[in-house]
């Protein structure tokens, strides 16, 4: 089983690049989100996504621009890279309801020079 | 706002001693709970989750939790920590609000020593 897939694993870039970070479950999940993991932080969240065609900003999303065009994929996209934005991202998915899991991919590894 | 806290960033025992990673959460709500563990270089997975069914709750390889109101606590424990217990664990409470954000705590790295 695949669940949750994350593209590429791991990236350098320079300062102002632009990329973008692919999720994809096979969970048929409404809900997605993407976390930044920093040492000493713990996971926060950068943007989350309720639905197909849905987006909205978590707890860190400037610098970050996502988009759900398809039920089963999130887009993390960076228009222009910062040294502040060199972290472990991690694409998350679940279902409706409080007390439901979430299921993570296995993170990307991004450092920006 | 709904947050957890987890005390100590790292934990240091031996093998075969007790395993109590601390979380205390404030909600103003009865909360949903979970615990996730994080190996090297690996995504999150579930430990075990509180959903109000049972205030002591177990999940895989040994572990369980207790969640305490009148403490807002949820630790977890194991009663024998092995050398494959070594990891990050994360304590997290779902927000019962739009999306179903799931705050996590800063996290606690366990040391596991022959």
């Amino acid at each position: 089983n695949a669940g949750v897939t994350q593209t590429p694993k791991f990236r350098v870039l320079k300062t102002g690049q632009s990329m973008t970070l692919l999720c994809a479950q096979d969970m048929n999940h409404e809900y997605m989100y993407w976390y930044r993991q920093d040492p000493g932080m713990g996971l926060r969240l950068i943007h989350y996504s309720v639905g197909e065609g849905t987006t909205a900003k978590g707890e860190v999303p400037d610098g970050y621009n996502v988009s759900r065009l398809k039920k089963q994929n999130f887009l993390l996209g960076l228009e222009s890279a910062a040294p502040s934005q060199t972290s472990v991202y991690f694409c998350a998915s679940r279902s409706g309801g409080s007390g439901n899991t979430i299921y993570f991919g296995e993170g990307s590894w991004l450092t920006v020079v | 706002a709904q947050s957890v806290t987890q005390l100590g960033s790292h934990v240091s025992v031996s093998e075969g001693a007790l395993v109590l990673l601390r979380c205390n959460y404030s909600s103003s709500v009865p909360p949903y709970l979970f615990w996730y563990v994080q190996y090297p270089n690996q995504g999150l997975q579930l430990l075990l989750k509180y959903t109000s069914a049972a205030t002591l709750v177990k999940g895989i390889n040994g572990f369980e939790a207790e969640f305490k109101k009148s403490e807002t606590s949820f630790h977890l424990t194991k009663p024998s920590a092995h050398m494959s217990d070594a990891a990050e664990y994360f304590c997290a409470v779902t927000l019962n609000t739009g999306g179903f954000k799931t705050i996590f705590g800063a996290g606690t790295r366990l040391f596991v020593k022959a």
